[in-house]
């Protein structure tokens, strides 16, 4: 399997302009996860699905944020605006998903963003 | 207070070296997990246990429930060990809680 795919894999734009970012997810994994990952702050789940449902959103910085998974093998994550405090690395992550298992995850590369 | 606590931040240690990294939690949690961050960004998990001890090659991680604490040990450090160790919990969902990292530098 070729692991998470992300894309891209460097993002530069402007205060103000929409960015999406891309997620493909190991197939047969169940579980998606969103994370942030700043100097200041580390790493933080934004969102995760759970059978291209979203179960925990609580980490969605604001309205500017938002998350799709329109199917079991794709997911977004738009900033609309982006802000420059947006700019960080974005990782997507899945896993098998069992219930309460605390599976392991698999990383993605990583999205590195820049707001100017 | 973070839930997830590691020590130390930093770590320098000459190749050949035997290397511990401390987490202490203080939520209740499922499973517990090591990942790694190389300094090209790539991340990837290199352990998850929920009680015992459990060890791949050179690394071995323990984990003590009663005590709320894990330790990760590299046992003949060497220079490609150089990297971010970040430990996480994860209670009764798949989300996971993370730690700050501590930075390890093997030198040969």
């Amino acid at each position: 399997d070729a692991g998470v795919i992300q894309s891209p894999r460097h993002e530069v734009t402007e205060m103000g302009q929409e960015v999406t970012l891309r997620c493909k997810p190991i197939s047969g994994h169940n579980s998606l996860f969103w994370y942030r990952q700043t100097m200041m702050r580390g790493l933080e789940l934004l969102i995760y699905f759970n059978n291209n449902v979203p179960i925990d959103d609580s980490g969605m910085p604001e309205d500017r944020f938002s998350a799709k998974m329109p199917n079991a093998s794709f997911s977004t994550l738009k900033i609309q605006p982006s802000e420059p405090r947006d700019s960080a690395v974005y990782f997507c992550a899945s896993s098998w998903g069992l219930a309460g298992a605390g599976d392991t995850q698999y990383f993605g590369p990583g999205t590195r963003l820049t707001v100017l | 207070k973070n839930e997830v606590e590691q020590s130390p931040q930093n770590l320098t240690a000459q190749e050949g070296e035997f290397i511990t990294i401390n987490c202490s939690y203080s939520v209740g949690i499922s499973a517990l997990h090591w990942l790694q961050q190389h300094p090209g960004g790539g991340i990837v998990s290199l352990f998850m246990l929920s009680s015992g001890k459990k060890k791949h090659g050179r690394l071995i991680a323990t984990i003590n429930i009663q005590e709320k604490h894990s330790s990760l040990h590299i046992t003949a450090s060497h220079p490609r060990d150089s990297a971010v160790y970040i430990c996480a919990v994860s209670g009764n969902t798949d989300k996971l809680i993370f730690g700050t990292g501590t930075r390890l530098q093997v030198f040969p």
